[in-house]
């Protein structure tokens, strides 16, 4: 069962930022956060993940709200090529299974 | 290109024939995964190894679905008798041995499996 809810689909104008939320309001105390992105026809690819703290690497940043409950993903400058579905992922990091488990994601099109 | 390899990358057969896919995961890294995904769906899990050992199956993976990865390398995931309904997207990935800052899986291109 997913954890997660994201909306099915957003737009953006190529060169503004996109800023993609999540629910996550069952999140547990030591699940991440990740998110992935598929672009049509390949396998999903991975962004990004956090805990609890902000992160930002080259492709995205991740903001986590203090609670916990929900997450925005932000691409700051997107690009056509940024179109797909992006999934929105809660796992347990600590032992046991890491199964990445995708719900239906949300469909970003970014158009000129 | 040392990603996740998957081969065939399409395959069209015939209802009630066997297929076997093949997945080579990026070298050193323990757990394998393998999805299946749908038309306007996420990718469903299906099972996963460590190392050698199938470690968890999906009520998805029915008896007519096997996988293995004898040598903790590459696996192979089999469909017996396949339906039309089998008809999707295989997905194999992998990650490394899981530690609170490495954990992202790896994915592959995907076989695409049509049965007619």
């Amino acid at each position: 069962d997913a954890k997660t809810t994201q909306p099915p689909s957003m737009d953006c104008a190529e060169g503004r930022a996109a800023n993609l939320p999540c629910n996550h309001s069952t999140i547990s105390g030591n699940e991440y956060v990740y998110w992935y992105r598929q672009i049509h026809s390949q396998g999903p690819q991975y962004i990004i993940h956090g805990l609890k703290n902000n992160e930002t690497n080259e492709m995205a940043s991740l903001i986590i709200t203090e609670d916990r409950k929900s997450s925005t993903l932000i691409l700051p400058h997107a690009t056509l090529r940024d179109t797909a579905v992006y999934y929105c992922i809660v796992s347990s990091a600590s032992g046991g299974s890491y199964i990445p488990t995708f719900g239906r994601g949300t469909s970003l099109i970014v158009h000129p | 290109d040392t990603g996740v390899s998957q081969d065939p990358r399409h395959k069209i057969t015939k209802r009630g024939q066997n297929v076997t896919f093949r997945c080579d995961p990026i070298s050193e890294h323990n757990r394998l995964y393998w999805y299946r995904q749908t038309l306007g769906q996420g990718p469903e899990f299906l099972t996963y190894f460590q190392n050698e050992a199938q470690l968890e199956k999906s009520r998805l993976l029915s008896d007519r679905f096997s996988a293995e990865r004898p040598k903790g390398s590459f696996s192979t995931l089999e469909i017996q008798r396949t339906e039309q309904g089998d008809s999707a997207m295989y997905l194999c990935a992998s990650s490394p041995t899981l530690t609170l800052m490495n954990t992202e899986a790896f994915f592959g291109q995907g076989t695409r499996l049509t049965v007619v």
